[in-house]
C-alpha cells in the first residue's frame, strides 16, 4: 500500500521568504502526482499536476518536481505571503487512487 | 462550471439514524471519488466510480456504508444506522479521466453523529 509522507508537519516563515514543502512516497509505480491545499473547514484546492513521465511543472510563484525513481516531490513556493497559509498536500496517484499524506500546515507571518 | 457541488455542507444526526450525502461531479467529467477526513486518518478513499460504475469500494468500511451513481451527474454516500464513529468530513471529487488527470474536489459534508 502507498505510504505517503509530508515533512515537515508545520512550517511558519516570515512573509517574502522562498520555502520549499517535502513530500515522499513508497511506491514509485504512480501515474502522476498532484498538489493541493487546504484552508481551515474548507475543500481542497489543486496547485498542479505532474505527470509520471515530468520532471517538473510551474504555475505562478508555485514550482514542483518530482523524482518518480526515489519516491520524491517538492513543492516550491517563491516569496511567500500570509495568503499562502493553508495546509499543503501532496497525492501520488495509482490506478483508482489518490494516495494523500498529512499535509504540512503552513502558516506566513506578516 | 461551479466545480464539484456537495450537500449538505453541515449534517448534525442521532445515532441510528441514516443519512445520505449528496455530489455533483463537473459536467463531463467521467470519474468519481468520495474520501473521508479525519484528524486520526487523514484523507481516506471510500470509493471510486468510473463511468457511473463502482471500480474500487475496497475503502468502504462496513455495510453500513453504500454509494450510488445512477448517472453521469450525480452520486449519493449513505449510512445507515449511523453511528459517532462516522462524524468526519466527507468529500467528494471528480477527474476528466480516471486518475490520469487532475482531481477537483467539493466543498465537504462535515457529518457530526451524536
Amino acid at each position: 500500500k502507498q505510504e505517503v509522507t509530508q515533512i515537515p508537519a508545520a512550517l511558519s516563515v516570515p512573509e517574502g521568504e522562498n520555502l520549499v514543502l517535502n513530500c515522499s512516497f513508497t511506491d514509485s509505480a504512480i501515474y502522476n502526482l498532484q498538489w493541493f491545499r487546504q484552508d481551515p473547514g474548507k475543500g481542497l484546492t489543486s496547485l498542479l499536476l505532474i505527470q509520471s513521465s515530468q520532471r517538473e511543472q510551474t504555475s505562478g510563484r508555485l514550482n514542483a518536481s518530482l523524482d518518480k525513481s526515489s519516491g520524491r516531490s517538492t513543492l516550491y513556493i517563491a516569496a511567500s505571503q500570509p495568503g499562502d497559509s493553508a495546509t499543503y498536500l501532496c497525492a501520488p496517484t495509482g490506478a483508482n487512487n489518490l494516495f494523500f499524506g498529512t499535509g504540512t500546515r503552513l502558516t506566513v507571518i506578516p | 462550471d461551479a466545480g464539484v457541488i456537495q450537500s449538505p455542507r453541515h449534517e448534525v444526526t442521532e445515532m441510528g439514524q441514516e443519512v445520505t450525502l449528496r455530489c455533483k461531479p463537473i459536467s463531463g467529467h467521467n470519474s468519481l471519488f468520495w474520501y473521508r477526513q479525519t484528524m486520526m486518518r487523514g484523507l481516506e478513499l471510500l470509493i471510486y466510480f468510473n463511468n457511473n460504475v463502482p471500480i474500487d469500494d475496497s475503502g468502504m468500511p462496513e455495510d453500513r456504508f453504500s454509494a450510488k451513481m445512477p448517472n453521469a451527474s450525480f452520486s449519493t454516500l449513505k449510512i445507515q444506522p449511523s453511528e459517532p464513529r462516522d462524524s468526519a468530513v466527507y468529500f467528494c471529487a471528480s477527474s476528466l479521466y480516471q486518475t490520469n488527470t487532475e482531481a477537483f474536489f467539493g466543498q465537504g459534508t462535515r457529518l457530526t453523529v451524536v
